[in-house]
């Protein structure tokens, strides 16, 4: 197992809500990236967070919005739910030096279902 | 969207049997990653190989990629029931002055049933 840790493991929302998912890094890890992988799909990039800062940002609207804190944990927000925002929501901790690599490390996601 | 293609898209094989799913992709990249992905959890690192790399081995894993036609295979050799589980390529892109976007591009994956 990686030392990423997601919560909660899954959640119900409505239509039009906002929800908070949260990552806690792999110890010594200060990048951290989010997925969005609907149902037989592979992850789609979310964006991405280092020293604190969006890094990158992938085809999503500003609804998704994120945080890095200076533990190096991370939040995903997302606003406005829509039912195509069900997915399973992986976070994945790097290490910014090792960018020649980029190997993530993923946690075991939250799935979200809107309703 | 998604990066490049995975084929097959599902394998289904006798314990004991290789298996070999395979990878295409679009764009320049630093180097291409092979992930493993258990009952919709998280994934799992398996083997990574840089743009200069032809062959890679690691144990039962055997990984090639040929640059010059945007694509990668995976091999699985001797496989076993645990291996049964859904497995992504992934790209790390690289920009026009050959810096890493630092993000992963994700192909549709390979879903892998092996049979006791």
């Amino acid at each position: 197992e990686t030392g990423v840790t997601q919560s909660p493991t899954h959640l119900i929302k409505t239509r039009g809500q906002q929800v908070t998912l949260r990552c806690s890094s792999q110890s010594g890890h200060n990048t951290v990236s989010w997925y969005q992988q609907a149902l037989g799909q592979g992850p789609q990039f979310i964006f991405q967070y280092y020293r604190e800062e969006e890094n990158g940002r992938g085809n999503f609207p500003p609804r998704f919005s994120g945080l890095q804190f200076p533990n190096y944990s991370s939040e995903l927000n997302v606003n406005a739910l829509e039912l195509d925002d069900s997915a399973l929501y992986l976070c994945a901790s790097s290490v910014t030096l090792q960018v020649a690599k980029n190997i993530q490390y993923f946690g075991a996601g939250t799935r979200l279902s809107v309703l | 969207s998604q990066q490049g293609e995975e084929d097959p898209q599902a394998l289904s094989i006798q314990e004991g049997e290789n298996a070999t799913m395979n990878c295409s992709y679009k764009t320049s990249i630093n180097n291409l990653q092979w992930y493993r992905q258990n009952s919709g959890r998280g994934l799992v690192h398996l083997i990574l190989i840089r743009s200069n790399e032809r062959e890679k081995h690691s144990g039962r894993l055997r990984v090639t990629l040929d640059t010059s036609k945007k694509s990668s295979s995976l091999l699985i050799t001797a496989s076993r029931a645990a291996d049964t589980a859904s497995y992504f390529c992934a790209t790390d892109g690289i920009n026009a002055g050959g810096t890493s976007y630092g993000k992963l591009t994700f192909g549709q994956g390979t879903i892998l049933t092996v049979h006791p």
